[in-house]
């Protein structure tokens, strides 16, 4: 089976560095996602690791270690416009489709 | 590159009633996913296509649910018989087979509503 876990809630303030983690149980391994929702919106790429470690794109970075089944996405110098939910995904055993958590809401205040 | 589009973006329905939702992936795109989403909760795929070949479904789909793409461009999810619990935001993502095969875009969805 599947099981992707992570954080319900998180609250941060404009400025700091926050760091939102993931866990997984996958059937086969073909790389891990996140993505960013805002309310009302559709899920937007924000990265993808296949290979461990760190990936840094801006001021977002993806981490992975597959030997424990978990990654975190980095985000730093927080902006109020990075309120959304946060989701961290992975392929179907397939290799096709994703699989989604239930997502990261992130709320940032001044 | 337009993006993916969808249409409606809001559908009210009754109970009993039949719905279809339209999606137009980008171009260029041969792969299209279907996937629904409730509130609180992750995306949670439904279907894929590659080119016109429905190739997966998940049994999440019941029979009351049907998705084509006849001619490997747009694609139509029906909804037969819809009940209250079908009330979700169906999202269309699409994804090239060449390049950056991994990366899907997903189309702003249609907000299904079952009274």
């Amino acid at each position: 089976g599947q099981n992707i876990d992570q954080p319900t809630e998180m609250t941060a303030t404009e400025g700091a560095i926050v760091q939102i983690n993931c866990t997984y149980q996958t059937s086969g391994f073909n790389g891990l996602f996140w993505y960013q929702q805002h309310a009302g919106e559709a899920p937007t790429f924000l990265s993808y690791n296949v290979l461990d470690g760190l990936e840094e794109k801006g001021r977002f970075s993806s981490f992975l270690s597959r030997s424990k089944g978990y990654s975190y996405l980095l985000l730093k110098e927080l902006q109020m416009k990075d309120s959304a939910s946060y989701l961290c995904a992975a392929f179907n055993q397939a290799g096709t489709a994703l699989i989604f958590g239930k997502g990261t809401t992130l709320s940032v205040s001044s | 590159d337009t993006g993916v589009s969808q249409d409606p973006r809001h559908k009210i329905t009754k109970r009993g009633q039949n719905v279809t939702f339209r999606c137009d992936p980008i171009s260029e795109h041969n792969r299209l996913y279907w996937y629904r989403q409730t509130l609180g909760q992750g995306p949670e795929f439904l279907t894929y296509f590659q080119n016109e070949a429905q190739l997966e479904k998940s049994r999440l789909l019941s029979d009351r649910f049907s998705a084509e793409r006849p001619k490997g461009s747009f694609s139509t999810l029906e909804i037969q018989r819809t009940e209250q619990g079908d009330s979700a935001m169906y999202l269309c993502a699409s994804s090239s087979s060449a390049g950056r095969a991994y990366e899907q875009y997903f189309g702003p969805g249609t907000r299904l509503t079952v009274t």
